[in-house]
């Protein structure tokens, strides 16, 4: 669910290792999942999706995890760049709802 | 292809002057269109949202309000602002539910 009122966990790496974002979402109904990725001053964008009848998910450097069990989300980056820092955050929509609530957001600095 | 525009991107505004912030979407009809908030170092609030021209659904209690004049417009105003109106607000559109939403580049409001 929605965390707006709390400071965003952290996470830094090393440059090259491999990043694991984590999100914990509450509601059971919560059917389709994206993770965004927002630089500092500019708006969200998409990075990838998943839908709650899919475990996993790959796109180009990144893999979604889904663990419908626990209600647990996560992004893993490969490889990570400089470019990579950002705020990463993890977002659900409930199926025959138009709104997607995200969650509170993860600051990830790659250290050189 | 899809684009959407916000404006202005940073504003300035005194105490109890009125707000307007536009938001346009081109290349697509009938989106679903949202406004969130996000405060400095916090996660998106989402604050309204509209499925249709004339329809406009609000999340949180609040001195703002949201219109959808046409099809791919939203604009957010406020008639009197406050110091707490201050904040990052992004508008966004998404082809429906269970689909992922596309966000403009922010407008950074500071209430002085």
């Amino acid at each position: 669910g929605e965390s707006v009122g709390l400071h965003l966990p952290t996470l830094s790496v090393q440059e090259g290792d491999n990043s694991i974002i984590n999100c914990a979402y509450s509601n059971s109904a919560s059917d389709y999942f994206i993770w965004y990725k927002q630089e500092s001053g500019k708006g969200p964008q998409f990075i990838i999706d998943i839908r709650s009848n899919m475990d996993k998910r790959q796109g180009q450097r990144v893999t979604v995890l889904l663990n419908k069990t626990v209600k647990h989300l996560s992004l893993q980056i490969a490889a990570t760049q400089p470019g990579d820092s950002a705020v990463y955050f993890c977002a659900e929509n409930i199926l025959g709802d138009y709104k997607l609530s995200f969650g509170a957001g993860t600051t990830v600095t790659v250290r050189a | 292809s899809q684009t959407i525009h916000q404006w202005p991107a940073t504003l300035v505004q005194p105490v109890g002057s009125p707000l307007s912030l536009e938001c346009t979407v081109e290349g697509t009809s009938n989106p679903n269109l949202y406004w969130y908030r996000q405060a400095a170092g916090r996660g998106l609030q989402l604050l309204f949202y509209s499925v249709g021209i004339g329809q406009i659904s609000s999340e949180v209690p609040q001195n703002l309000s949201a219109s959808r004049p046409q099809d791919r417009q939203f604009i957010l105003s406020s008639k009197k602002l406050l110091l707490s109106d201050s904040g990052f607000y992004l508008c966004a559109w998404s082809r429906g539910e269970g689909t992922e939403a596309f966000f403009g580049q922010g407008t950074r409001l500071t209430v002085v």
